[in-house]
């Protein structure tokens, strides 16, 4: 089944700067989801992008989609220290009702 | 009080048992998942189910068995013919063609 991948796996910053991490997948998708997942818990859903939208904002979170290139991006501003978590995009496909997800992206924030 | 709850957090299992993790939700979501995650890894989905009494197998559901009498609630079995099931087992639901919504896990171990 189609997975996103994301890239880089992991990243290491300072408190205050930004955070980009990609995702790309193979096939047309019906919508693309990002999550977070603290150390040890269930997944929290942050930006959901549907395949006719090319940029949403959520707070600090800015996602953007390129459907021609099939790669997504989600941009956070501002880190902070609670924002240490590893992310994951998911894409569902059309008539599918189901995600795959990609490994996951560690991102480290430092105080 | 609305959300997804999975009991029990840890579950330790010996060989050749058969165990079952409890998934509940109070969000009315017509459709509810099964997905299992191994160290540094995304999801892979198990088992889904789009309405109550139908389930259809995900990736991985050898070794698996679900059942969906009830529209709040989505058990899965872990029989002993799954060979390797020490992982961290997350459940979510979601209406369709939305943003899942994921309980807290159930950390699995094999004795």
């Amino acid at each position: 089944s189609q997975q996103g991948e994301e890239d880089p796996q992991a990243l290491s910053i300072q408190e205050g700067e930004n955070a980009t991490m990609n995702c790309s997948y193979k096939t047309s998708i019906n919508n693309l989801q990002w999550y977070r997942q603290n150390s040890g818990r269930g997944l929290v859903h942050l930006i959901l992008i549907r395949s006719n939208e090319r940029e949403k904002h959520s707070g600090r979170l800015r996602v953007t989609l390129d459907t021609s290139k099939k790669s997504s991006s989600l941009l956070i501003t501002a880190s902070r220290a609670a924002d240490t978590a590893s992310y994951f995009c998911a894409t569902e496909l059309y008539g599918n009702n189901r995600l795959a997800f990609g490994k996951g992206n560690q991102v480290v924030v430092i105080p | 009080d609305g959300g997804i709850t999975q009991s029990p957090k840890y579950l330790f299992r010996k060989e050749g048992q058969n165990v079952t993790l409890s998934c509940e939700q109070n969000l009315n979501h017509d459709a509810m998942y099964w997905y299992r995650q191994d160290p540094g890894q995304g999801l892979r989905l198990i088992y889904y189910s789009q309405i109550v009494n139908d389930f259809q197998k995900g990736d991985i559901a050898e070794g698996y068995s679900v059942s969906r009498e009830k529209k709040e609630s989505f058990p899965l079995t872990v029989t002993s013919a799954q060979k390797n099931p020490t992982a961290f087992y997350l459940c979510a639901s979601s209406m369709p063609y939305n943003e899942q919504f994921f309980g807290p896990g159930t950390r699995l171990t094999v004795l």
